[in-house]
């Protein structure tokens, strides 16, 4: 079985400030992994995704996220927090066969970005 | 292009209720998903249909949730009868082919209460 953890439910950074969200993976194979953002009353969006190359992914606004294998992490990071970025950000994980293929989603951290 | 199609946006029926979810996917995109969305947790698969057979159901409670994909494009959700327990947004997302190349594009979704 897979899961995600997402460590924290709500972040709080000032505009301008680095972002991190923190998530934690659990499989029994190599995974992929997602970042997905999702601003008030719309549909998730894709960030980035690591199925496997390079560790360090970049991602679409401004994010990155990297795989460290030893850590089970696939934390997000943002150098510089824009008041856009104020969502709630879903760490996803793929396994590699069955039901396993199905995406697994954190629970969620929201992002407020203050002025 | 246009994006995952979903209608209604809001609903509000009574516990014992029947209702329906509309999807119309991106053209062309022959896997469909179904999500649910429970207030402060990440979306859950419900069902992947790959054109207008099922792929993977084994979280859809069959015995009050139903849906079809006909014609292997739009599809339908259907819950009968409603508990208190299925308010939730329900997702619908479509991608171009299974696989982690493919990547999943999301409607805005349809926010169910059910009193």
């Amino acid at each position: 079985a897979q899961s995600v953890t997402q460590l924290d439910s709500h972040v709080s950074v000032s505009e301008g400030t680095p972002v991190l969200l923190r998530c934690n993976y659990s499989s029994s194979y190599s995974p992929s992994l997602f970042w997905y953002v999702q601003h008030p009353n719309k549909g998730l969006q894709l960030l980035l995704k690591y199925t496997s190359a390079a560790t360090l992914v970049k991602g679409i606004n401004g994010f990155e996220a990297e795989f460290k294998k030893s850590e089970t992490s696939f934390h997000l990071t943002k150098p510089s927090a824009h008041m856009s970025d104020a969502a709630e950000y879903f760490c996803v994980v793929r396994g590699l066969s069955g039901s396993a293929r199905q995406l697994t989603f954190g629970s969620g951290t929201q992002l407020t970005v203050l002025p | 292009e246009a994006g995952v199609a979903q209608s209604p946006r809001y609903k509000i029926i009574e516990k014992r209720q029947s209702v329906a979810f509309w999807c119309n996917p991106i053209s062309g995109h022959a896997t469909l998903y179904w999500y649910q969305q429970i207030l402060g947790q990440g979306p859950k698969l419900l069902i992947q249909f790959q054109n207008n057979g099922v792929v993977d159901d084994s979280q859809l409670p069959k015995d009050r949730f139903s849906a079809e994909r006909l014609k292997g494009v739009d599809s339908t959700l259907k819950i009968q009868p409603a508990k208190l327990e299925d308010s939730a947004v329900y997702l619908c997302a479509s991608s171009l082919v299974r696989g982690d190349n493919s990547p999943l594009h999301f409607g805005n979704g349809t926010r169910l209460t059910v009193t």
